[in-house]
């Protein structure tokens, strides 16, 4: 089943902080993030993984709540390249890489 | 490679032909995933493989969907008798190992069914 993003979009000025959630009615296993600009291909950002290991980029930095089955990606100081559509895909087996993604948030960074 | 490639760039076709979509992963990435996303959606997931192997195909769409990849190298998706919800633009990425590490996405390969 499909995770729900929340929320479905905002617009911060540079320098402000951002929270995206993701949410799930499954337990989860593992959740990736992935961050889109318009007309390019995705690029990914973080992934968590269930006992809290986490790996992704320096800049960025999420939770994974197992027993809410929600993660965070936090945004912090945002700047413009911060611009676009972010996703969250979540694997409810483990041994399996069955992704299923939100349907994104649309992240607007303006000066 | 210096990244990610996939061939064709963009694919133009009639309903009911088979068409085959071409990956080249960054050199030595053992980890390959297709994706698809359909204009204004979100993405897709559609296989992936380590090594040659694929663990799990249940995301393919349907049987007329099929993926391989030799030589743990270059995948190729195709989709036999093609329908116009096949539309969309397929992604390709690879990652160095596992499954749990950073993917580098390709450019994708934008296909349209008349």
């Amino acid at each position: 089943q499909q995770p729900v993003q929340s929320p479905q979009a905002v617009i911060l000025r540079e320098g402000e902080d951002a929270v995206i959630n993701c949410s799930s009615s499954k337990a989860l296993y593992s959740v990736h993030w992935y961050r889109q600009k318009h007309g390019e291909a995705p690029v990914f950002l973080m992934i968590l993984l269930k006992g809290g290991e986490q790996k992704g980029h320096d800049k960025i930095s999420a939770s994974f709540n197992e027993k809410k089955q929600q993660s965070s990606l936090y945004l912090t100081a945002s700047q413009l390249s911060y611009s676009g559509t972010y996703f969250c895909g979540t694997e409810t087996r483990a041994g399996s890489y069955q992704l299923t993604f939100g349907k994104g948030t649309k992240l607007s960074v303006i000066p | 490679g210096a990244g990610v490639s996939q061939s064709p760039s963009n694919k133009v076709t009639e309903k009911g032909k088979d068409v085959e979509l071409r990956c080249d992963p960054i050199s030595g990435h053992t980890a390959l995933y297709w994706y698809r996303q359909s204009l204004g959606q979100g993405l897709e997931f559609l296989i992936y493989f380590q090594g040659n192997s694929a663990p799990d195909k249940s995301g393919l769409p349907s049987d007329r969907f099929s993926a391989e990849r030799t030589g743990g190298s270059v995948s190729t998706l195709t989709i036999q008798r093609t329908q116009q919800e096949d539309s969309a633009v397929y992604l390709c990425a690879s990652s160095l190992m596992t499954r749990q590490e950073t993917q580098y996405f390709g450019p994708g390969t934008r296909l349209l069914v008349l």
